[in-house]
């Protein structure tokens, strides 16, 4: 079974450009979670879809967006992005099934740097 | 507020045996979950604990204690490929699900 994919892997912007950003889950996983890594932060959450909805979101201005297609594809957007805005995205899937351990997978992750 | 502590760096032997330590607190608990992540890579699972006690998966056990917000990840035999970070994260059950991490422990192994 094909794992978390994410596109790109790399990427530079300048400041205030937007930029969106790409996962594709694992067949059958309909939860998708997308989440920030910075060396000082941590992983923090920044929202999940399921079934094209979002269902939670972190504490992030609402420059950042996202949204999930009928086949769980998910895409990310910042807007006006700003140096602060430069890490790691990574993009996770569960199965999401009640009752039922469903870890997450992670991708590789879309490392973003903001000049 | 929402928190999870761990600590930010361990340095340990090959062949030791090292113990990873994490408190919680969290609105609602559903879940404890380990990860490791080697450097520039993505986080892989490692345990999931949802009820007390201790779960086994070969050189790696983790720990839960729910009435203390308290976890540990436990490495034997240790291995230079075990150099990296550690992440609990916990499943909360605040209305909806949502996944809170820790900031990692960077283990490094020597030789």
């Amino acid at each position: 079974k094909a794992g978390v994919t994410q596109t790109p892997r790399y990427l530079i912007k300048t400041r205030g450009q937007q930029v969106t950003l790409s996962c594709s889950p694992i067949s059958g996983h309909r939860s998708v979670s997308w989440y920030q890594q910075t060396p000082g932060q941590g992983l923090q959450f920044l929202f999940e879809y399921f079934s094209e909805t979002q269902r939670n979101k972190g504490n992030f201005p609402g420059r950042f967006s996202g949204r999930q297609f009928s086949n769980s594809r998910s895409e990310m957007n910042v807007s006006t992005l700003e140096l602060g805005d430069s890490a790691l995205y990574l993009c996770a899937s569960s199965l999401d099934r009640d009752r039922a351990r469903y870890e997450q997978y992670f991708g590789p992750g879309t490392r973003l740097t903001v000049t | 507020g929402q928190n999870i502590d761990q600590p930010t760096e361990m340095t340990a032997t090959e062949g030791a045996i090292v113990q990873i330590n994490c408190t919680y607190q969290t609105s609602g608990f559903n879940g404890l979950f380990w990860y490791q992540q080697h450097a520039g890579e993505a986080p892989t699972f490692l345990s999931y604990n949802v009820l007390d006690g201790l779960e086994e998966k070969g050189r790696f056990s983790s720990f839960l204690s729910r009435s203390k917000g308290y976890s540990y990840l436990l490495l034997k035999e240790l291995q230079m490929k075990d150099s990296a970070s550690y992440l609990c994260a916990v499943r909360t059950a605040s209305g909806t699900y949502k996944y809170i991490f820790g900031t990692g422990t960077r283990l490094k192994v020597l030789a």
